[in-house]
């Protein structure tokens, strides 16, 4: 079965601009939960959304928004983007609970100018 | 809160020798705990994992083994190979907060022939 996919694979932006992430889940997956992992602070948990509703919110700035369609496809979105927000950022999709195991798309490297 | 702490990396290995990468966790509820595995460029793969204290998780060679009384969850192989090289995380999620994986930094593992 096909797996987690997220685009695009690579994205330059700069400063200030705003950018937008896609995940498309395992089919039957209900859960989608989004990683930021940077060399210095390692893998963080952004989000996790489960059928279309935000159950779970990481301690990141209002900057950081994202969403969950009908079909449990997600996006995330960053606004007024800095520097620091040059990371992989990775989703991951289960069935509905962590302890199931969740698996996880190869990510989105995101690098701000 | 959570947190988990693994030993500081990398570790270098001869192919065939045996591997240890040390775990310890702190939860504020009862937590399953799991080994994620990330090779270059790619997402992070569930290794295996553990729900409840004294259960042994193991696939591809490698197990741990949930140890309440020490609060550890140490990864080993007995023979590594070369294609074993790779990041490895340990992660938590507790009950109550079940959709969300704390990582610690990660263990780089690099095995020479």
């Amino acid at each position: 079965k096909a797996g987690v996919t997220q685009t695009p694979r690579y994205l330059i932006k700069t400063r200030g601009q705003q950018v937008t992430l896609s995940c498309s889940p395992i089919s039957g997956h209900r859960s989608v939960s989004w990683y930021q992992q940077t060399p210095g602070q390692g893998l963080q948990f952004l989000f996790e959304y489960f059928s279309e509703t935000q159950r779970n919110k990481g301690n990141f700035p209002g900057r950081f928004s994202g969403r969950q369609f009908s079909n449990s496809r997600s996006e995330m979105n960053v606004s007024t983007l800095e520097l620091g927000d040059s990371a992989l950022y990775l989703c991951a999709s289960s069935l509905g609970e962590a302890v199931n195991g969740y698996t996880f798309g190869s990510g989105t490297r995101l690098t701000v100018v | 809160g959570d947190s988990v702490t693994q030993m500081e990396g990398p570790v270098t290995l001869s192919e065939e020798a045996f591997l240890t990468i040390n775990c310890t966790y702190t939860a504020t509820g009862y937590p399953s705990l799991f080994w994620y595995v990330q090779y270059p460029g790619e997402g992070l793969q569930l290794l295996l994992k553990a729900t409840k204290a004294d259960d042994k998780g193991s696939n591809k060679g490698f197990e741990a083994t949930y140890r309440k009384e020490t609060t550890s969850f140490h990864l080993e192989k007995g023979s590594v190979q070369v294609s074993d090289s790779a990041v490895y995380f340990c992660a938590l999620s507790v009950t109550g907060t079940a959709s969300k994986l704390t990582f610690g930094t990660g263990t780089r593992l690099q095995v020479t022939l």
